[in-house]
């Protein structure tokens, strides 16, 4: 079976500082690795995925994930935060073709100014 | 154009009744999810379909049944609403055999039951 662990439940950051949101993963097979972004009232948008190849992957909004399989995880980083990245983060391990995604229960990220 | 829409967005209604979620995705994806989203944002599958047919049917209570008329609307219809049913409600499409693409979501069914 499938599982993901997001060990934080709320971060909170200084605008300008840096990032990191943790992810740790279960699965029996070479996972398919996802992170979204939920903003107040909306719907997830896909940040990044990795599935194979270079495990540093680079995503949208300036984001980027490293996925190291000798710890399980896949973590979610960012140089400089911005009050608008101010959201909810969800990590989510995939199966190939129609398979299910099992998300995370995410972590919400306040921006102090 | 939006990818995955929903409608509605916003839904209240009293315990008992029978009430149903639209969703479609004009992205030409085979495959159509529904996720619950509780009050404390935990996600959780509830359905898929691939192609019109149903692969995934998670421990959901009966009273829900998602329909599939083609492969770009997946509606799902609940009867005997309850309380417990209150939560936003997610449709998701993916493209074929992409296992890697990610999802793309709607924006959500928010439901009150009253």
């Amino acid at each position: 079976a499938q599982s993901v662990t997001q060990p934080d439940i709320h971060i909170t950051v200084s605008e300008g500082a840096s990032l990191e949101l943790r992810c740790n993963y279960s699965y029996g097979a070479t996972p398919y690795l996802f992170w979204y972004v939920q903003s107040p009232g909306q719907g997830l948008q896909l940040l990044l995925k990795y599935f194979s190849g270079d495990t540093l992957v680079q995503g949208i909004k300036g984001f980027e994930a490293e996925f190291k399989r000798s710890q399980s995880s896949f973590n979610l980083r960012k140089p400089s935060v911005h009050w608008s990245d101010a959201a909810e983060y969800f990590c989510a391990v995939g199966a190939a073709n129609a398979g299910k995604s099992t998300f995370g229960d995410g972590t919400t990220l306040t921006v102090k100014p | 154009d939006t990818a995955v829409s929903q409608t509605p967005k916003y839904l209240v209604t009293q315990m008992g009744n029978d009430k149903s979620i639209k969703c479609e995705q004009n992205l030409g994806h085979d495959t159509m999810y529904w996720y619950k989203q509780d009050s404390k944002k935990f996600l959780k599958i509830m359905f898929s379909y691939n192609n019109k047919e149903l692969i995934i049917n998670e421990t959901v209570p009966n009273r829900f049944s998602p329909k599939s008329p083609d492969k770009a609307h997946l509606n799902l219809h609940i009867n005997s609403l309850e309380l417990g049913d209150s939560a936003v409600y997610f449709c998701a499409s993916r493209a074929p055999g992409q296992g890697a693409s990610g999802y793309t979501f709607g924006s959500g069914t928010r439901l009150t039951v009253v």
